[in-house]
C-alpha cells in the first residue's frame, strides 16, 4: 500500500529563520510526487512536481528535493505570509495512467514576526 | 485563466439525506478527481472521471457516487448522508491521463451533516 508520511506535524519558526519539512514515502513505483501549501479553509494551491532523484525545483523562498526515499521542502529566510500546511503527495507509477494522489497529513507551518 | 470552481461553499444536510456537490474544472482539463478533507484525516481520494467515465474510486462506499458531464464538469453525490461525512470535498482537475501532470484544486465545499 502506498504511504506518504510527513515530519514534523507542525513547526514554528521566527521570521528568517530557515528549515527543512521532511516528505518519506513509500509506493511500488514514483511517477511524481507533488508539493501543495494549503491555506486554512482553501483548497490546496500546487507548488512543485518532481519526477525523478536528484530533481531540484526553486520558487521564491522554497526549494524541493528528491530522493529515492523522500523529498524536502526547504524555506529559506521565511516570511509570516509563508505560513500555512504544506502537504506532500506521490501518485505511483502503476496502472499505465493518472489516478488519485496519495497525500500526507501535512506540515502546519507557522512564521512569527 | 479560470481556476477549478466549487458550489456550493457550504452545504448544511441532516443524517439520511443526500448531498450534491458540483465543479467545473480548468478550461481543456479532462480528468475530475473528488476528494474528502476530513479533520484529522487528511485528503483522502474518492473519485476520479475521465471523458465521462469513471476510472477509479478510493476505499470510500457506494453510497458516495458521481459522474462527469460531456462539458467536464462533474458532480459528486452523497447518499443516506452519516454525520462522519462532514468534511470539505474538493475537486481537482488535470489535462490528460498520463499521471505526469498536476492536479489543480477548487476551493472546496464544506459539508456539514447534522
Amino acid at each position: 500500500e502506498d504511504q506518504v508520511t510527513q515530519s514534523p506535524e507542525a513547526l514554528r519558526l521566527q521570521e528568517g529563520e530557515s528549515s527543512s519539512l521532511n516528505c518519506s514515502y513509500t509506493v511500488s513505483g514514483l511517477r511524481g510526487l507533488f508539493w501543495y501549501r494549503q491555506d486554512p479553509g482553501k483548497g490546496p494551491e500546487f507548488l512543485f512536481t518532481l519526477y525523478s532523484a536528484g530533481e531540484e525545483k526553486e520558487k521564491e523562498r522554497l526549494k524541493a528535493t528528491l530522493t529515492k526515499k523522500e523529498s524536502f521542502l526547504h524555506i529559506t529566510a521565511p516570511k509570516p505570509e509563508d505560513s500555512a500546511t504544506y502537504l506532500c503527495a506521490v501518485q505511483p507509477d502503476s496502472g499505465g495512467g493518472a489516478d488519485g494522489l496519495t497525500f500526507g497529513k501535512g506540515t502546519h507551518l507557522i512564521i512569527q514576526p | 485563466e479560470a481556476g477549478v470552481t466549487q458550489s456550493p461553499t457550504h452545504l448544511i444536510k441532516t443524517r439520511g439525506q443526500q448531498a450534491t456537490l458540483r465543479c467545473s474544472p480548468i478550461s481543456g482539463h479532462t480528468s475530475v478527481y473528488w476528494y474528502q478533507q476530513a479533520l484529522g484525516l487528511g485528503l483522502q481520494f474518492l473519485l476520479w472521471y475521465d471523458e465521462g467515465e469513471e476510472r477509479n474510486r478510493g476505499n470510500f462506499p457506494p453510497r458516495f457516487s458521481g459522474r462527469q458531464f460531456p462539458n467536464y464538469s462533474s458532480e459528486l453525490n452523497v447518499n443516506a448522508l452519516e454525520l462522519e461525512d462532514s468534511a470539505l470535498y474538493l475537486c481537482a482537475s488535470s489535462w490528460g491521463t498520463s499521471g505526469y501532470n498536476e492536479q489543480f484544486f477548487g476551493p472546496g465545499t464544506r459539508l456539514t451533516v447534522l
